[in-house]
């Protein structure tokens, strides 16, 4: 399968400052690239849909100029937390979706642990 | 709105038994049906994808569809402990759209 890469896979972030969380598809090239957050016990939760070169699209509820999305690239997608609070500690993860092998598939990143204090 | 259902479980099983995983979905056009395995704390990892009616075999593992009835399933032969996880159902209901999640099934296998 395809692989999804992650950095950094943990991070600890007072509150009020900025943490960039990057995602890359590392052999494909990803048309559609995807965050999710999940608290512990609790499903995914899909915060925004991306694609290469066009705004990211948010779901309901999500604050697009807290948790900004860059898809600058087929590879890469950064989600950038601004003026981060304790209630934003979560896992964050991102997947790729693409043609792999004539399929169209989705791969999840490692994901990202993110704290503040 | 497109759905996927899954029974959230637990689902507990003895080390050696057929693991059995059903997942339903509301979107008769959906095209491709995944399962995710999902370990706590990390994220989920594919581990089958089926797009015809029928089995699907890969090792101990054997994905079956029923679109007529809207209806995946996931059988793990030989339940290990390792195979303690949650699973999740995603159907892809168009080529190119976004997957819907089942909120998943959490198995727990018994030594």
């Amino acid at each position: 399968g395809a692989v999804v890469s992650q950095h950094p896979s943990r991070v600890i972030c007072k509150s009020g400052t900025s943490v960039k969380i990057e995602c890359r598809s590392l052999d494909f090239q990803a048309t559609t690239m995807f965050w999710y957050r999940q608290f512990p016990k609790q499903s995914l939760m899909l915060m925004a849909t991306s694609n290469e070169g066009s705004k990211a699209t948010y779901e309901q509820g999500v604050e697009k100029d807290k948790f900004l999305i860059n898809h600058a690239s087929l590879t890469l997608s950064t989600l950038t937390v601004t003026s981060a609070h304790p209630e934003d500690s979560s896992f964050y993860i991102c997947s790729a979706s693409g043609t792999s092998g004539g399929r169209y598939e989705q791969y999840f990143g490692p994901g990202t642990r993110l704290t503040v204090t | 709105q497109k759905e996927v259902e899954q029974n959230s479980g637990p689902l507990s099983v003895p080390e050696g038994a057929i693991a059995s995983l059903n997942c339903t979905y509301s979107d008769r056009g959906s095209q491709s049906f995944f399962w995710y395995r999902q370990y706590s704390g990390k994220s989920p990892e594919l581990i089958m994808s089926i797009y015809s009616n029928g089995d699907k075999e890969d090792g101990r593992f054997t994905a079956q569809l029923n679109k007529a009835s809207q209806y995946v399933s996931l059988l793990i032969r030989d339940s290990q402990p390792s195979d303690s996880a949650t699973y999740l159902c995603a159907v892809n209901p168009r080529y190119g759209q976004n997957f819907v999640f089942g909120p998943g099934t959490r198995l727990s296998v018994l030594p």
